[in-house]
């Protein structure tokens, strides 16, 4: 059980245009949903929690004009990275938490490359 | 504010050495820790976490990690390493948020 999905697993698209990255619970009710972004040879960098129905929380330096975040409902969160740019070509993941728990249960992670 | 360090980049050990991976962590409380593996081009897999209890933790694939509060370190350990540990590894902490520590990479040699 605790499995999350990402789609799609990896996209090219265009400077200036946008793209959208689905992260799906598929077998729990996921309260708070979390996207992170991962450099070559980096660690992961939490860009921001969002919990179904409410806005989400950007961490300090990340644009929230640019990644929009959008928990529809408690299995699905959407990021979605605006007018994109070459410098936002990266690995995203995202992560789902359960009900109180504080384990997170990671997709495995879309990767984005901006031309 | 929580912090994680892993201090070894990169390890290089023979396929049936043992194995260990540092983490130290900075927090005013006892955090709950995790580590996971990640495979070039994969998302995360939890191998283990500590909550509570026993400060000797199992985790899946045959690794162990030992919580050590005097030290603040949750060190990573595998008795005899096999050719698919290769991977990079994170440990993280959770107290105030989630905080993933640099990783480090593993390399196994044949």
């Amino acid at each position: 059980g605790a499995v999350v999905s990402q789609h799609p697993s990896w996209v090219i698209c265009k400077s200036g245009t946008s793209v959208k990255i689905e992260c799906r619970s598929l077998d729990f009710q996921a309260t708070t949903m979390f996207w992170y972004r991962q450099f070559p040879k980096q660690s992961l960098m939490l860009m921001a929690t969002s919990n179904e129905g409410s806005k989400a929380t950007y961490e300090q330096g990340v644009e929230k004009d640019k990644f929009l975040i959008n928990h529809a409902s408690l299995t699905l969160s959407t990021l979605t990275v605006t007018s994109a740019h070459p410098e936002d070509s990266s690995f995203y993941i995202c992560s789902a938490r359960r009900g109180s728990s504080y384990e997170q249960y990671f997709g495995p992670g879309t990767r984005l490359t901006v031309t | 504010a929580q912090s994680v360090t892993q201090p070894d980049i990169h390890i290089t050990v023979s396929e049936g050495a043992s194995l260990e991976l540092r983490c130290n962590y900075s927090y005013g409380a006892t955090p709950y820790l995790f580590w996971y593996v990640q495979s070039p081009g994969q998302g995360l897999q939890l191998l283990l976490k500590y909550f509570s209890g026993d400060t000797l933790v199992q985790g899946i694939k045959g690794f162990e990690a030992e919580f050590k509060r005097s030290q603040s370190s949750f060190n990573l350990r595998k008795p005899s390493v096999h050719w698919s540990d290769a991977a990079e590894y994170f440990c993280a902490v959770y107290g105030q948020n989630f905080v993933f520590g640099p990783g480090t990479r593993l390399s196994v040699l044949p």
